[in-house]
């Protein structure tokens, strides 16, 4: 089956310690972005990338990077930088195609840091 | 600076009865705007999208109007189920990076 998965489902960590955060997808897709969703507001861009070996900052990328060394993996590591890490972690990927937008969401991952 | 706003952060409605969710938006570069239905703990899932060229799209239970003059689109959900319960968000796209801007999202409860 195609689709994004994002492993792992909850993840626990310590303040201080870097993480990351995994995001595989076998959808062919050129783009990949991670949002964190926190309650009320919304889900806001951390980072996108839509080629291989390319990545752009989103909205709020201060604490966090990405890699893109593969088209179908696009890790995300919450560094210790980041002063408030514990959220949930949404990847998505998309074609890259004027007029459609649709992006297609892994299941999540909640990171707790404590 | 909130390009996406849906500002009720909830709605209940009975089962059966029309559900609109709302939602606004600030930038008139924007030309194509999608609803995310979203349970808890679970990646959102697409439900329907219309192009700033239409006025309205429509799939099943579910119709999305946009209304550009007034920046404002909607999603009509008739009728109404309680597997409808869920927070729906809406998103905005424009020019060709694929990025996405959503709203707050708004939390639907369908009482049987």
């Amino acid at each position: 089956d195609g689709g994004i998965t994002q492993s792992p489902k909850y993840l626990f960590r310590k303040e201080g310690q870097n993480v990351t955060l995994s995001c595989e997808q076998n959808l062919n897709h050129d783009a990949m972005y991670w949002y964190r969703q926190d309650p009320g507001q919304g889900l806001r861009l951390i980072y996108y990338s839509q080629i291989v070996n390319d990545f752009q900052k989103g909205d709020i990328a201060e604490g966090y990077s990405v890699s893109r060394e593969k088209k179908e993996s696009f890790p995300l590591t919450v560094t210790s930088a980041q002063k408030n890490p514990t959220a949930f972690y949404l990847c998505a990927s998309s074609i890259i195609d004027r007029g459609s937008y649709e992006q297609y969401f892994g299941p999540g991952t909640r990171l707790t840091v404590t | 600076d909130q390009q996406v706003k849906q500002n009720s952060p909830s709605l209940s409605v009975q089962e059966g009865r029309i559900s609109i969710l709302n939602c606004d938006y600030t930038n008139s570069m924007f030309d194509y705007f999608l609803w995310y239905k979203k349970y808890p703990a679970e990646g959102p899932t697409f439900l329907i999208s219309i192009s700033s060229i239409k006025d309205k799209n429509e799939d099943g239970r579910f119709t999305v109007f946009l209304n550009k003059s007034a920046k404002h689109l909607s999603l009509h959900i008739v009728p109404s189920q309680p597997g409808d319960s869920a927070v729906y968000f809406c998103a905005a796209g424009s020019g060709n990076t694929g990025k996405l801007i959503f709203g707050q999202g708004t939390t639907l409860q369908v009482k049987p």
